[in-house]
């Protein structure tokens, strides 16, 4: 079965620094990718999503992930975080052979920024 | 606006005790699904809907009912909620079963006593 991997639980920055989340999924073949964040209190919204073409794929508020096939990642970056950027983000991964659409999310992953 | 909504936000409610979580979609999405989020566990699909009259369990079913009478409409129904149904739900869309983006509604609180 399908599985989504992010290796953090919880991280801890603070402001300026740069972040990289980690995510790995166990499907090889034709995957769709995405990222989702879940602010405090709020539902889901999504980040950045790849479907196929260029590997590196830039998302809102200064988002980016970067698709590595040979690795079965999908890690996401942010250069520079803010504390606006506290949250918990999802990796989650979709696939034609899923059974009826479905997403397969990781853990999740709490990102605490300090001001 | 395009939304996915749900009600209610927040409920408290009682071992035994019928429920239902509505769920509505104003985009003329084709596909719906149920999700609930536990800590250290991301989300698991409940059911999803393909089209009305259409609906399939996804990976946690058991204690769950839905139904899809209408497009816009996909209701989450607990017969008997039991405490281990404590638990955040969101209810999603997306235009087709082709893995397009999904779009989650606001979520739903749930504390079964």
């Amino acid at each position: 079965a399908q599985s989504v991997s992010q290796h953090n639980h919880h991280v801890i920055l603070s402001e300026a620094a740069s972040l990289e989340l980690g995510c790995n999924y166990s499907y090889g073949g034709t995957v769709n990718l995405f990222w989702y964040v879940q602010y405090p209190g709020q539902h889901l919204q999504l980040l950045l999503k790849y479907f196929s073409g260029d590997p590196l794929v830039k998302g809102i508020k200064g988002f980016e992930a970067e698709f590595i096939k040979s690795k079965f990642s999908f890690n996401l970056r942010k250069p520079s975080v803010q504390w606006s950027d506290t949250a918990e983000y999802f990796c989650a991964v979709t696939s034609i052979y899923n059974q009826g659409g479905k997403l397969i999310f990781g853990q999740g992953t709490e990102l605490s920024v300090k001001p | 606006e395009a939304q996915v909504t749900q009600n209610p936000r927040y409920l408290i409610t009682v071992t035994g005790k019928k429920l239902t979580v509505t769920c509505s979609q104003n985009m003329n999405h084709e596909y719906m699904s149920w999700y609930r989020q536990d800590p250290g566990l991301g989300l698991r699909q409940i059911y999803y809907s393909m089209n009305v009259e259409v609906t399939d369990k996804g990976d946690v079913p058991e204690g769950y009912k839905v139904s899809r009478k209408e497009k816009r409409n996909f209701p989450l129904i607990l017969e008997s909620p039991s405490p281990n149904q404590t638990s955040l739900y969101f209810c999603a869309s997306s235009k087709s079963r082709r893995q397009e983006t999904q779009y989650f509604g606001p979520g739903t609180r749930l504390l079964v006593l």
